[in-house]
C-alpha cells in the first residue's frame, strides 16, 4: 500500500540555522511529490513539487527539496531558518494509483528559538 | 498559482443542524475537487473525490449520507453536514486540480464547531 512517512513530529532549530525535514514515501512507480506547509488555522500552501528532471528542487521561501529515488525519500532542507517558518510542513504523494487522490504525511511541526 | 476559495472560514452551529461549505476554484477549472477533514494537531484525512457532474467518491469509513458533496459545475463543490453532532467539529479542507495527479490548490479551510 502507498504511504508517506514524516519520521519527526517536532523539530525545533534556532533561527539562523539550517533545516532538513524527513520525507520517505512508498510508492511502486516514480510518484508525484509535494511539500506543503500550514499555518495555524490556515489552509496549506504548496512549496515546492517534483514531477520528473531535474531531482533538486528549488521552491518558494527558500526552500528546497532533493528525490531520491534509492532512497525513497524526499526530503526538504533550508541553509538558514527565519522565525516565520515555524509552522506545520507536510510531505504529500499525488497521483496514487493513476488517481487523483493524494496521501499525505502525518507532518512535522517546526518550532524556530528565537 | 491557482486560488480556492472557501466559505464560511468559520462556523459554528448547533446539534441536529446542517452546515454547507462552499469551495470554489477562481480562476481556473478544477476538473476535480477533494475534501479533507483535519483533526487538531493532526494530518488531512481525505474524505471524499469529487468530479463535476458525477456522484461523489467517498472514501472507507466516511458516511455519504452524513456528509453530502456536490460538484455541480468546474468552479464549485459543496460539502454539506447533515444533521451535525459534536464529533462532527472539525477543519475541513477542500482543494481543486486541474488534471491528474497535478499540484492540488487548497482552500483557506473551514472550521466547524458544533454545540
Amino acid at each position: 500500500a502507498q504511504s508517506v512517512t514524516q519520521p519527526d513530529i517536532h523539530i525545533t532549530v534556532s533561527e539562523g540555522a539550517s533545516l532538513e525535514l524527513r520525507c520517505n514515501y512508498s510508492y511502486g512507480a516514480t510518484p508525484y511529490l509535494f511539500w506543503y506547509v500550514q499555518s495555524p488555522g490556515q489552509g496549506l500552501q504548496l512549496l515546492l513539487k517534483y514531477f520528473s528532471g531535474d531531482t533538486l528542487v528549488q521552491g518558494i521561501k527558500g526552500f528546497e527539496a532533493e528525490f531520491k529515488r534509492s532512497q525513497s525519500s524526499f526530503n526538504l532542507r533550508k541553509p538558514s531558518v527565519h522565525w516565520s517558518d515555524a509552522a506545520e510542513y507536510f510531505c504529500a504523494v499525488g497521483g496514487v494509483s493513476g488517481t487523483y487522490k493524494y496521501i499525505f504525511g502525518t507532518g512535522t511541526r517546526l518550532k524556530v528559538l528565537a | 498559482g491557482a486560488v480556492v476559495s472557501q466559505h464560511p472560514s468559520w462556523v459554528i452551529c448547533k446539534s441536529g443542524t446542517s452546515v454547507k461549505i462552499e469551495c470554489r476554484s477562481l480562476d481556473f477549472q478544477a476538473t476535480t475537487m477533494f475534501w479533507y477533514r483535519q483533526f487538531p494537531k493532526q494530518s488531512l484525512m481525505l474524505m471524499a473525490t469529487s468530479n463535476e457532474g458525477s456522484k461523489a467518491t467517498y472514501e472507507q469509513g466516511v458516511e455519504k449520507d452524513k456528509f453530502l458533496i456536490n460538484h455541480a459545475s468546474l468552479t464549485l463543490s459543496t460539502l454539506t453536514v447533515t444533521s451535525a453532532h459534536p464529533e462532527d467539529s472539525s477543519f475541513y479542507i477542500c482543494s481543486g486540480s486541474r488534471r491528474e495527479g497535478g499540484e492540488l490548490f487548497f482552500g483557506e479551510g473551514s472550521r466547524l464547531t458544533v454545540l
